[in-house]
């Protein structure tokens, strides 16, 4: 099983409609969870990170987190085109963070 | 203030000859990382640095990979006798962390050096 595991997309989402990205994870011990998002020729950019169970809403943004289930998310409301972009669940193992390969999103006009 | 700066933004060499690619940390963060990624691939890991020390250089791929830091800030990565397959763009982020699980871990990456291989 892959450390950090999202699916590749691409992801093709009416624009206005809400984005939802899935990351599941496999080390029960980790605890610190963020999402990056990566346009085409750009660096990461960090938009979330996520401690605890549950939700973290940071405008159009909202991460969500289940332990439990080693599953965490992130809702992009109202999409706009701009928000086209490759989506990078990442995930710390000990002080190493672990990237998945990435969600490519495509908002349509 | 200011972010990760790294540098060149690119480099294009000959195969076999050897190359430096630097990262200027943000100031104050302890931890240095460096990944790569190929085109259309995800980040792959290379070396990861709290301080000078390097307590994890899992990820780099071959002896001709090495990395240095000195005085906990600038960090430098070579590349000796490169080779086609290492063409990439290598990038470096940095973060305040100091321990796992917390707000210290989240990484902010430089704009990346774009390696081409000839």
């Amino acid at each position: 099983q892959k450390e950090v595991e999202q699916n590749s997309g691409p992801l093709s989402v009416p624009e206005g409609a809400i984005a939802s990205l899935n990351c599941t994870y496999s080390d029960r011990g980790s605890q610190s969870f963020f999402w990056y998002r990566q346009y085409s020729g750009k660096s990461p950019e960090l938009i979330m990170s996520i401690y605890s169970n549950g939700d973290k809403e940071d405008g159009r943004f909202t991460a969500q987190l289940n332990k439990a289930s080693q599953y965490v998310s992130l809702l992009i409301r109202d999409s706009q085109p701009s928000d086209s972009a490759t989506y990078l669940c990442a995930v710390n193992r000990d002080d190493k963070i672990i990237f998945g390969k990435g969600t490519r999103l495509h908002i349509l006009p | 203030g200011a972010g990760v700066s790294q540098s060149p933004s690119n480099k294009v060499t000959e195969k076999g000859k050897d190359v430096e690619l630097r990262c200027d940390p943000i100031s104050g963060h302890t931890a240095l990382y460096w990944y790569r990624q190929s085109l259309g691939q995800g980040l792959e890991f290379l070396i990861y640095f709290q301080g000078n020390s390097a307590p994890d250089k899992s990820g780099l791929p071959s002896d001709r990979f090495s990395a240095e830091r000195t005085g906990g800030s600038v960090s430098t990565l070579t590349i000796q006798r490169t080779q086609q397959e290492d063409s990439a763009v290598y990038l470096c982020a940095s973060s305040s962390a100091r321990f796992s699980g917390g707000r210290d871990n989240e990484q902010f990456f430089g704009p990346g050096t774009r390696l081409t291989v000839l």
